[in-house]
């Protein structure tokens, strides 16, 4: 149990396309998902918190308006990237917290965008 | 603010060597810690837990004791396998609803035969 998927796993996009990229918690309900950012070789930096049917909380430094995410669902969130650039290339992972297992957080298997 | 530091890696060891990856917290009241594994081109999974201070986390040979006194939770294995190889990642996380994990920087492992 527990399952986080998240679709797709790699895409490359041209500069100045949007990418969307959803979290699904498969067998949970999940009022609250993350976005991490993880850059090569180094630590997952958190993007922000996402909790359904509320504006996300998004973490200082980080482009609301570049990183746009929507938590319609309980078992759905989504990040669209925006306008994407070379610099937006990087690992982006989700996690979902599960309410009913003490707010335990799993996590996605990442999208590895490339943006062109 | 709430932060965890990990000892600097990358950490290179031979098959069947003892491991061990300090971890120490900084945190306002009792977080639960966590340490995470990341194979390479995969997310990450975790490894083992521990909520309260004294508890000791294990699973697949690997253990961590919460140490309040220290502030620590450092990882251990006894005999390091090849398969082993990968990033360890420690976390924490307020006892909150809705709070995200805090990651330290990662020490990358690698074991050779």
């Amino acid at each position: 149990g527990a399952v986080v998927s998240q679709h797709p796993s790699r895409v490359i996009c041209k500069s100045g396309t949007s990418v969307k990229i959803e979290c699904r918690s498969l067998d949970f309900q999940a009022t609250t998902m993350f976005w991490y950012r993880q850059f090569p070789k180094q630590s997952l930096m958190l993007m922000a918190t996402s909790n359904e049917g509320s504006k996300a909380t998004y973490e200082q430094g980080v482009e609301k308006d570049k990183f746009l995410i929507n938590h319609a669902s309980l078992t759905l969130s989504t990040l669209t990237v925006t306008s994407a650039h070379p610099e937006d290339s990087s690992f982006y992972i989700c996690s979902a917290q599960d309410r009913l297992r003490a707010y335990e957080q799993y996590f996605g298997p990442g999208t590895r965008l490339t943006v062109t | 603010g709430n932060s965890v530091t990990q000892m600097e890696g990358p950490v290179t060891l031979s098959e069947e060597a003892f491991l061990t990856i300090n971890c120490t917290y900084t945190a306002t009241g009792y977080p639960s810690l966590f340490w995470y594994v990341q194979y390479p081109g995969e997310g990450l999974q975790l490894l083992l837990k521990a909520t309260k201070a004294d508890d000791k986390g294990s699973n697949k040979g690997f253990e961590a004791t919460y140490r309040k006194e220290t502030t620590s939770f450092h990882l251990e294995k006894g005999s390091v396998q090849v398969s082993d190889s990968a990033v360890y990642f420690c976390a924490l996380r307020t006892n909150q609803a809705g709070t995200a994990l805090i990651f330290g920087k990662g020490t990358t492992l690698s074991v050779s035969s």
